[in-house]
């Protein structure tokens, strides 16, 4: 049964540091990996999709990388805002036709 | 021109009532599912359908009954509910099995 593992569980940082948040998953034979983020007392935003041929997506200041045969990957955030503050979720397909795996989420919150 | 809409935003109850959750999408998409985040936010599956039909059912209690009375709409209803219901719940779509998801603001259930 897939797992996913996400640390920190929450982080503060001031604005403008970069940062890295992680994601570990136990079964490493995924279909994709995506990244969210989700706001207080809102739903989930989709930030970046990586297939599991890839080995990175970047949006704006955004960049995903994703390492299959360690079961790892990153979420880099460069020149933090306080706009960023949230909570950030890992998730991971297994297959064409399963569901997503979630983590717990890493809390973020970047201060002026 | 809301993507992924839910009714209602919040639900009060009494132990033992039965409610309904009602989802619609607008973004054309064949995939429809319900999630469950708990007090500890984490986000698990409970449903998903495609076109319409039952794709996994994620050991959910038989309390709740999923409907999809076509492909822009899920609905959920819960029986004779219990305070372990207390949750968001949201709902989400996506254009096939694998595609990227797309979340609704949630309903948060509080049961008494």
């Amino acid at each position: 049964k897939q797992e996913v593992t996400q640390i920190p569980a929450a982080l503060s940082v001031p604005e403008g540091e970069n940062l890295v948040l992680n994601c570990s998953f136990t079964d490493s034979a995924i279909y994709n990996l995506q990244w969210f983020r989700q706001d207080p007392g809102k739903g989930l935003t989709s930030l970046l999709l990586i297939q599991s041929s890839q080995r990175e997506q970047t949006s704006g200041r955004l960049n995903a990388s994703l390492d299959k045969s360690s079961g790892r990957s990153t979420l880099y955030i460069a020149a933090s805002q306080p706009g960023d503050s949230a909570t950030y979720l890992c998730a991971v397909r297994n297959s064409g036709y399963s569901t997503l795996t979630f983590g717990k989420g890493t809390m973020l919150l970047v201060s002026p | 021109d809301t993507a992924v809409s839910q009714t209602p935003k919040y639900l009060v109850t009494q132990m033992g009532n039965d409610k309904s959750i009602k989802c619609e999408q607008n973004l054309g998409h064949d995939t429809m599912y319900w999630y469950k985040q708990d007090s500890k936010k984490f986000l698990k599956i409970m449903f998903s359908y495609n076109n319409k039909e039952l794709i996994i059912n994620e050991t959910v209690p038989n309390r709740f009954s999923p409907k999809s009375p076509d492909k822009a709409h899920l609905n959920l209803h819960i029986n004779s509910l219990e305070l372990g219901d207390s949750a968001v719940y949201f709902c989400a779509s996506s254009l096939g099995l694998a595609g990227d998801q797309f979340f609704g603001p949630g309903t948060r259930l509080t049961v008494l």
